[in-house]
């Protein structure tokens, strides 16, 4: 089992509206995680970090994290044609972190 | 401008050559990471440092090797006897090691033919 598991997509969504998107992870232990971006032929981008159980919003994005279920979700609201690209889900390990494999975002205009 | 630097963007090597991927910070941060990406897979560990002087393996450490002789700076080399060195290296670091988040370089794309 990985440790960090994301569905690879790709997840289209038409402008405006709101993509949702899905990681869950295998140590209970776990406690900060984190979304990153990344555009194609780029490096990853640190967008949202979540620490507690519940809801976490910065702008048209909303982090969610729910410990008993081990999964942790981003929303993105009123999405826009240059939210299109790979979301990595991260996890803390015990040295450092565990990264999903991303989920590619497509928002059609 | 805080920040991580790598160099070179891109760099081009023959098989059976070693090569050394810069990767530099003035964030002030103690530990520092390299990963390895492959076309459409995810982020995999190849080394880690925590303090200066230490590093640890991580995932699929064979054929690199790394030094941490200064904070800021954490160099990665691709030895000839890594078998399949062609892929988009990522440096990042964190404050710490454990819990905080990592931040990332622009990446060094390496094709070796």
């Amino acid at each position: 089992q990985k440790e960090v598991e994301q569905n690879s997509g790709p997840l289209s969504v038409p402008e405006g509206a709101i993509a949702s998107l899905n990681c869950t992870y295998s140590d209970r232990g776990s406690q900060s995680f984190f979304w990153y971006r990344q555009y194609s032929g780029k490096s990853p981008e640190l967008i949202m970090f979540i620490y507690s159980n519940g809801d976490k919003e910065d702008g048209r994005f909303t982090a969610q994290l729910n410990k008993a279920s081990q999964y942790v979700s981003l929303l993105i609201r009123d999405s826009q044609p240059s939210d299109s690209a790979t979301y990595l889900c991260a996890v803390t390990g015990a040295n450092n972190l565990f990264f999903g494999t991303g989920t590619r975002l497509t928002v059609i205009p | 401008d805080g920040g991580i630097t790598q160099s070179p963007k891109y760099l081009f090597r023959k098989e059976g050559q070693n090569v050394t991927l810069s990767c530099e910070q003035n964030l002030n941060h103690d530990a520092m990471y390299w990963y390895r990406q492959d076309p459409g897979q995810g982020l995999r560990l190849i080394y880690y440092s925590q303090i200066v002087n230490d590093f640890q393996k991580g995932d699929i450490a064979e054929g690199y090797s790394v030094s941490r002789e200064k904070k800021e700076s954490f160099p990665l080399t691709v030895t000839s006897a890594q078998k399949n060195p062609t892929a988009f290296y990522l440096c990042a670091s964190s404050i710490g090691p454990t819990g905080y988040e990592q931040y990332f370089g622009p990446g060094t794309r390496l094709t070796v033919t």
